[in-house]
């Protein structure tokens, strides 16, 4: 059973340059989400996805773009990388409604360091 | 400002202890979770709650909601090697919203 699925597993950026996290799932679920978690501060919602073509801001969404042109896949981009931005980097998806009876799935990760 | 507070930060406990984790906050959630996190990987949910005053039971865990749905408390007896961990609760704030809001976590180290 894949789940979700984040690409790449590692990934050192220079201050300025844009990358793309990948993030995939492949239990048919509406609602897709991006986290960031750093020391003492647990996960931080950046954005969220309740089907195709629909996108939402979280709580620190400033510095990423996204997008959901299938229901599989939630790319996390970031256009101009700066230091504040590394993160281990956590998507996640569910059965989207409520989550009394529902499991998010989050994937393993994608640490990101940018010099 | 961190919505959902836990406490302790650390802990380290003896094999077969007991011990018990909290999950603080000002506001309301419609229903709360709790995690662990293993080194490396993603947050895996061990329960979820949603009324007030609530109780579960997941083997040696224990988990209660508070009455007024504002805090929440997790509970291990004779804690294990296996039990280390990091421990996150996350909270919603609207019935039937999936976003969540994490604590600051817990990080359970038990020492055989």
């Amino acid at each position: 059973n894949a789940g979700v699925t984040q690409t790449p597993k590692f990934q050192v950026l220079k201050t300025g340059q844009s990358m793309t996290l990948q993030c995939a799932q492949d239990m048919n679920h509406e609602y897709m989400s991006w986290y960031r978690q750093d020391p003492g501060m647990g996960l931080r919602l950046i954005h969220y996805s309740v089907g195709a073509g629909i996108t939402d801001q979280g709580e620190v969404p400033n510095g990423y773009n996204v997008s959901r042109s299938t229901t599989e896949d939630f790319p996390l981009r970031l256009l101009s990388a700066a230091p504040s931005q590394t993160s281990v980097y956590f998507c996640a998806s569910s059965v989207w409604g409520s989550l009394s009876g529902n499991t998010i799935y989050f994937g393993e990760g994608s640490w990101l360091t940018v010099v | 400002t961190q919505l959902l507070e836990q406490s302790p930060q650390f802990l380290s406990i003896q094999e077969g202890e007991n011990l018990t984790v909290y999950c603080n906050s000002s506001s309301v959630f419609s229903s709360l979770q709790w995690y662990r996190q293993e080194p490396g990987e993603g947050p895996v949910l061990l329960v979820t709650v949603v009324t007030g005053g609530e109780v579960k039971k997941l083997k040696r865990l224990t988990f209660q909601f508070g009455d007024a749905r504002k805090d929440s408390s997790l509970h291990i007896t004779a804690a294990q090697p296996g039990d280390t961990g990091l421990y996150l609760c996350a909270g919603a704030r609207r019935t039937g919203a999936n976003n969540l809001f994490f604590g600051t976590g817990t990080r359970l180290t038990v020492i055989p």
